[in-house]
């Protein structure tokens, strides 16, 4: 596709419910990233997959987050019984595995529109 | 841990003035990236920087990397309303085999007050 899409753009819940993001990385792009951004705020890391290898979940902050990459295209983040904290701007992106060098590297990273996410 | 660190957090500026915002990596960084994000939107790359010692212009935007490769710094010239947003540099995670991921500074929130 032209660019990396999310959806939801924009998702309302009540505590304790489950929600599922979905994000649609850019054709070709083997390395995918979420993120979440509270109002104001950073980029707060939370996953970050990279081709068939194990992903890295060092930033989900909690257990109930999770996400999952099939068919190594689309991934969803999955949060069990959201809770107020929650609310925020989840952002996927997307990147070559390969710089321009060729060399495996941290590439450009392009984001999508984000899911904003509202637990009341 | 690998801390990427961005100072000033805001910055209030009069329409025309000069703006700077700087990033300081705890390790030698082997590239930098920055980013901007307009209110209301997402993260969009703006450059990149490999090189000890580089400067990169775009129009008004001037990018440096440092000799050591370990700070980085946005300089705008004759700040416009339109470089409202949050900027932010990010430079390559290392963490025992996570290669490819990036680790951003917190950003710089500019104002310009026309």
């Amino acid at each position: 596709g032209a660019g990396v899409s999310q959806s939801p753009s924009n998702k309302v819940t009540e505590k304790g419910k489950d929600v599922e993001l979905r994000c649609d990385p850019i054709s070709g792009h083997t390395a995918l990233y979420w993120y979440r951004q509270s109002l104001g705020q950073g980029l707060e890391f939370l996953i970050y997959f990279q081709g068939n290898s194990a992903p890295d979940k060092s930033g989900l902050p909690s257990d109930r987050f999770s996400a999952e990459r099939t068919g190594g295209s689309v991934s969803t983040l999955t949060i069990q019984r959201t809770q107020q904290e929650d609310s925020a701007v989840y952002l996927c992106a997307s990147s070559s595995p390969y710089g321009a060098s060729g060399f495996r590297t941290a590439d450009t990273q392009y984001f999508g529109p984000g899911t904003r996410l509202t637990v009341l | 841990g690998q801390q990427v660190m961005q100072i000033p957090q805001y910055q209030h500026v009069q329409e025309g003035e000069d703006f700077t915002t700087y990033c300081n990596s705890s390790t030698t960084l082997s590239n930098i990236q920055w980013y901007k994000q307009r209110p209301g939107g997402h993260p969009v790359f703006l450059i990149q920087l490999v090189k000890s010692g580089e400067v990169k212009k775009q129009k008004r935007l001037t990018f440096q990397f440092g000799e050591a490769k370990k700070n980085s710094s946005l300089h705008i010239t004759a700040t416009q309303t339109t470089d409202v947003g949050t900027y932010f540099c990010a430079g390559p995670l290392w963490n025992g085999g996570s290669q490819g991921n990036l680790i951003f500074g917190k950003g710089t929130k500019l104002s310009v007050k026309p």
